[in-house]
């Protein structure tokens, strides 16, 4: 159980364009999902705190025009990355929170942008 | 400030046995985590302790000591596969995750 799947798992876009990216708990209702982001050698870094039906709670410093996400039910929320740059490159990853707060993971998205 | 403390890196052999510290200080405690990461996947799930004591399973054991903000995650019988980053992450009061910046472990022949 505890199953948490994300597609695309790689993606290349052009500048300027924007990238939509899912995430989906399979076996398991999840009224919290988490967005995060990792650069290469470094760790994760949360992006924002999504729950369903209501706006996400983003970090200090995560522009919410920008990364547009969505919970729109108890097993799917979207990040939709806006206008994208080169300097959004990078590894993509949503968790969903299942009972007594652990998360689980999806298996990221890579994003490049050329 | 809120902080987590683990080792950058650490080389271990073969079939050995290898220790994995983590410090913290927190605003309020509510359980710390240990995930895996393998280079270029996600983090998976490796163990939850919230009350004080030794938690085992399988070749991997996650103790807590809450009074001295300290826990550790114990490899035995090492295998090549265990080559992978560990990360501490603490539940603070609010019940948001605190990451560590994790463990690079090298596992040699």
């Amino acid at each position: 159980g505890a199953v948490v799947s994300q597609h695309p798992s790689r993606v290349i876009c052009k500048s300027g364009t924007s990238v939509k990216i899912e995430c989906r708990s399979l076996d398991f209702q999840a009224t919290t999902m988490f967005w995060y982001r990792q650069f290469p050698k470094q760790s994760l870094m949360l992006m924002a705190t999504s729950n369903e039906g209501s706006k996400a709670t983003y970090e200090q410093g995560v522009e919410k025009d920008k990364f547009l996400i969505n919970h729109a039910s108890l097993t799917l929320s979207t990040l939709t990355v806006t206008s994208a740059h080169p300097e959004d490159s990078s590894f993509y990853i949503c968790s969903a929170r299942y009972r007594d707060y652990e998360q689980y993971f999806g298996p990221g998205t890579r994003l490049t942008v050329t | 400030g809120q902080n987590i403390d683990q080792p950058t890196e650490m080389t271990a052999t073969e079939g050995a046995i290898v220790q994995i510290n983590c410090t913290y200080q927190t605003s309020g405690f509510n359980g710390l985590f240990w995930y895996q990461q393998h280079a270029g996947e996600a983090p998976t799930f490796l163990s939850y302790n919230v009350l004080d004591g030794l938690e085992e399973k399988g070749r991997f054991s996650s103790f807590l000591s809450r009074s001295k903000g300290y826990s550790y995650l114990l490899l035995k019988e090492l295998q090549m596969k265990d080559s992978a980053s560990y990360l501490c992450a603490v539940l603070d009061s609010n019940y948001q995750l605190i990451w560590g910046a994790g463990t690079k472990l090298i596992i040699k022949p």
